[in-house]
């Protein structure tokens, strides 16, 4: 029962274009959603977040917007550089409900080309 | 100010033994959330700790166990080990109920042979 998901394991993008990474839900019980990034021997660095009752939220290169209705929620980054090469994660919590665990999707390799 | 720690970094078993991680969570935390992340996976969770008890937890059978300490800190506990266990286990510290964003440690890698 895969609750989030990331359906491109992989994105390519040259520096200094828009990287935009998807994710979709199922669970309409999720009401806080969050974007973390991974290198290689490290664990999730967490990046920007956004509560249901919002569309969009900003942090300098970082946006993330969310669609309830679509149940979809996009990150993009611009401009891209190479050191954001990493696996980006999406993530969902249904808050108390589910005891504020987070699902997450399987992730996509973003490589930004320089 | 000090993040998520995690020990020991890597770790190799062998079938049937037991094992046991750490977690000290960040400065200020007291939620403590363990997840399994398998290779090409996204983290799976296993179970969370608030006030030394355990608060919710995952499809994860009961070979999997933990606890948490006066000092938020946490053990991963898992008995029996199996091939399949082999994983990176990560560690994630919270404020609760108060804010639903958790931070991660950089995980322990486990291989069981």
């Amino acid at each position: 029962d895969q609750q989030v998901k990331q359906n491109s394991p992989s994105l390519s993008v040259q520096e200094g274009r828009i990287s935009i990474l998807n994710c979709d839900y199922t669970n309409s019980m999720f009401d806080y959603f969050l974007w973390y990034k991974k290198y290689p021997a490290e664990g999730p660095t967490f990046l920007i977040s956004i509560s249901s009752i919002k569309d969009k939220n900003e942090d300098g290169r970082f946006t993330v917007f969310l669609n309830k209705s679509a149940k979809h929620l996009s990150l993009h980054i611009v401009p891209s550089q190479p050191g954001d090469s990493a696996v980006y994660f999406c993530a969902a919590s249904a808050g108390r409900y589910y005891g504020n665990k987070l699902v997450f999707g399987a992730g996509t390799i973003l490589r930004v080309k320089s | 100010d000090a993040g998520v720690t995690q020990s020991p970094t890597h770790l190799i078993k062998t079938r049937g033994q037991q094992v046991t991680l750490r977690c000290s969570p960040k400065s200020g935390h007291d939620t403590v959330s363990w997840y399994q992340q398998a290779l090409g996976q996204g983290p799976q969770f296993i179970f969370q700790y608030y006030e030394e008890e355990e608060r919710q937890r995952g499809n994860f059978p009961d070979r999997f166990s933990g606890h948490q300490f006066p000092n938020y800190s946490s053990e991963l506990n898992v008995n029996a080990l199996l091939l399949g266990d082999s994983a990176l286990y990560l560690c994630a510290s919270s404020l609760g109920d108060r804010d639903q964003t958790q931070y991660f440690g950089p995980g322990t890698r486990l291989l069981v042979l």
